[in-house]
């Protein structure tokens, strides 16, 4: 089973700035997925990449899939309030798998 | 979007009873559907998949005597936590896989308290 691990773990940062989260594993990715969970619900898709070195945007939000199809990093641009939430990379069924198989998940806080 | 429902949204229950939790795809049929557990401020784990009309696959290390999961239709899968202890207290999400494809949808989840 691939591991994918994430970083920061924890983010906590003030309305406006910038931040960058990453998700990397040791094996390489059919593709990948990016979800948001808020407190108490379940997880939302954002984007799947699927093609090395593709980049996606969702407004204020940026993913990126590594060349090697390894790794993947999520840039928010000007965080809001509204961006807090925890954030998970995950790797999708396909292949040899038919399991979805999240990351360690990064939890933003965006302080107003 | 496809929608996932879970019910109950929340639980509280006595040590050693058990409880049974429902998920339902509400406009699609599916085939495979995902038990996830998941603890404060962590990631989602995955407990076992479960086929419609078979038995379910569990993960390694989930017991499959503490956590019956039986899913007897293409709407619904249930997940029955027995002989339930606090250290079962947890955030458990379904996702069902829409029979034509990959997408997985995510269900609202149900807090469960054990006292």
């Amino acid at each position: 089973t691939q591991l994918l691990e994430q970083s920061p773990q924890f983010l906590s940062i003030q309305e406006g700035e910038n931040l960058t989260v990453y998700c990397n594993s040791s094996s390489v990715f059919s593709s990948l997925q990016w979800y948001r969970q808020e407190p108490g619900e379940g997880p939302v898709l954002l984007v799947t990449v699927v093609t090395g070195g593709e980049v996606k945007k969702l407004k204020r939000l940026t993913f990126q899939f590594g060349d090697a199809r390894k790794d993947s990093s999520l840039h928010i641009t000007a965080a809001q309030p509204g961006d807090t939430g925890l954030y998970l990379c995950a790797d999708p069924p396909g292949g040899a798998t038919n399991k979805l198989i999240f990351g360690t998940g990064t939890l933003l806080a965006v302080q107003p | 979007g496809a929608v996932v429902s879970q019910h109950p949204s929340r639980v509280i229950c006595k040590s050693g009873t058990s409880v049974k939790i429902e998920c339902r795809s509400l406009d699609f049929q599916a085939t495979t559907m995902f038990w996830y557990r998941q603890f404060p401020k962590k990631s989602l784990m995955l407990m076992a998949t479960s086929n419609e009309g078979s038995k379910a696959t569990y993960e390694q290390g989930v017991e499959k005597d503490k956590f019956l999961i039986n899913h007897a239709s293409l709407t619904l899968s249930t997940l029955t936590v027995t002989s339930a202890h606090p250290e079962d207290s947890s955030f458990y999400i379904c996702s069902a896989r829409d029979s034509g494809g990959y997408e997985q949808y995510f269900g609202p989840g149900t807090r469960l308290t054990v006292t």
